[in-house]
């Protein structure tokens, strides 16, 4: 059974980098059929994606974050990561991975996610 | 990307039907959008409950159905019932981008 698991700092101060990794396991995070995403939650509010990256390395991101964003994989840990430089309060959320079934374009498997806090 | 956009709130009584719809703006016009729909109960990971507009995975209740007609999707929930009360969130996918609503929050009276 697929299983993704969120991992890093709680507390990042402002102006630093938040760095996130997910690790995965029950799969192989090189199957040919899936990209593996972030989506982010600020406290009382919706979902923001953050970006997808394919196996080969291939990312997209959102267009009004991808000045600060950075995914990147390592399919030797089977683990994807995320980082943020820049950081302010507006990057206070929960961080969740998941992962993207590419032929119908749907997030079928999430992980727990993880709070992040920025502090001043 | 996409623009999706959802009513803040839906309300209905204990086996009534609701209907949430979702707009889409995207800039891109000839790609195919992939459109789910998530629902999200307080402190928990979101959960997928129609993908491709109208098809259900595997364990989730017939009662959820989706479909779409040009730019609007839109999620149907029959015989509402208590633990129907969550968030959902409809979502898109075009050429390897995603994005999502606002969310609606559905309550149930």
């Amino acid at each position: 059974q697929l299983q993704l698991q969120e991992s890093g700092p709680g507390l990042v101060k402002a102006s630093e980098t938040l760095s996130l990794t997910c690790s995965v396991s029950g799969g192989s995070i090189d199957s040919s059929s899936y990209y593996w995403g972030w989506i982010r939650q600020p406290p009382g509010k919706g979902l923001q994606w953050i970006g997808n990256i394919y196996y080969t390395g291939s990312t997209y991101y959102n267009i009004s974050l991808q000045s600060r964003v950075t995914i990147s994989v390592d399919t030797s840990k089977n683990q994807f990561s995320l980082k943020v430089s820049s950081v302010t309060a507006a990057d206070t959320a929960m961080y969740y991975c998941a992962r993207l079934f590419d032929d119908l374009g749907d997030y079928r498997h999430w992980g727990r996610g993880t709070m992040v806090t920025v502090t001043s | 990307q996409s623009a999706l956009t959802q009513p803040a709130s839906v309300s209905g009584s204990p086996g009534q039907s609701i209907t949430i719809y979702c707009t889409e703006t995207s800039s891109d016009i000839y790609g195919y959008h992939y459109v789910s729909w998530y629902q999200q109960h307080p402190g928990k990971a979101p959960k997928l409950i129609i993908y491709d507009a109208s098809s259900r995975p595997s364990g989730v209740s017939s009662r959820f159905s989706g479909s779409k007609s040009g730019n609007t999707a839109s999620l149907t929930i029959s015989g509402l019932q208590a633990e129907d009360e969550a968030d959902y969130y409809c979502g898109s996918y075009t050429s390897s981008s995603s994005s999502f609503g606002s969310g609606t929050r559905v309550t149930v009276l």
